[in-house]
């Protein structure tokens, strides 16, 4: 069985450039979840895609927008970064809709905007 | 907004130990669930344990066990027997779209 996998790892962008981040789900989830983990903060929830379709967002503007795919992977987009968009964005994928506590988290992929 | 608090911001304990992380949360529903993750150093947050709110008894997993407080909307994780493997941050979190709190640092002492 494999894990949540994310890439890139580590990524250095300037302000104003876009960035787009990957997330492999476990297999057999169609439930995708995005987080924003700030240094020494707890994660926020961007948004959640289930069956490809936007599935509920948390309090984040429009210029983060993300995709899920026939296979149930997923991005993230966001564009025109800003400084403070540094930190470490975080994938969890789910085989159910509702959440009952079977995240599973990738490792993360840490932005730093300059 | 419906909030979660971890008012501690770091913990120390000994190895064999018990200590007791401390979360209280805000909401306007009736039926949820409450987690405690485990996110270590190599940052893979792991679901630690999980509290259904329509269950009275108190999940118990192992060496990790909560106190759930409904009316007082407390939810406290207590490790038992502590291992230096336990060191890590804990988030508590609440809800569908997990609402998480600032999370504690745990510091396991040999």
């Amino acid at each position: 069985e494999t894990g949540v996998t994310q890439s890139p790892t580590h990524l250095i962008k300037t302000r104003g450039q876009q960035v787009t981040l990957r997330c492999s789900s476990q297999s057999g989830h169609n439930t995708v979840s995005w987080y924003q983990q700030a240094l020494g903060q707890g994660p926020q929830f961007i948004f959640q895609y289930y069956r490809e379709e936007e599935n509920g967002r948390g309090n984040f503007p429009p210029r983060f927008s993300g995709l899920q795919f026939p296979n149930y992977s997923s991005e993230l987009n966001v564009n025109a970064l800003e400084l403070d968009d540094s930190a470490l964005y975080l994938c969890a994928s789910s085989l159910s809709l509702l959440n009952t506590g079977e995240l599973f988290f990738g490792e993360g992929s840490r932005l730093t905007v300059l | 907004a419906q909030t979660v608090t971890q008012s501690q911001p770091e913990m120390s304990v000994q190895e064999a130990e018990t200590v007791t992380l401390s979360c209280t949360y805000d909401t306007s529903e009736s039926d949820y669930y409450l987690f405690w993750y485990k996110q270590p150093p190599s940052r893979q947050m792991i679901l630690v344990i999980r509290q259904e709110a329509y269950k009275q008894q108190n999940a118990t997993e192992n060496r990790f066990s909560v106190n759930f407080q409904k009316a007082a909307k407390s939810f406290s994780l207590k490790i038992s027997d502590s291992q230096l493997g336990d060191a890590a941050m804990y988030f508590c979190a609440r809800g569908y779209a997990l609402n998480f709190g600032k999370g504690t640092s745990l510091l396991v002492t040999p």
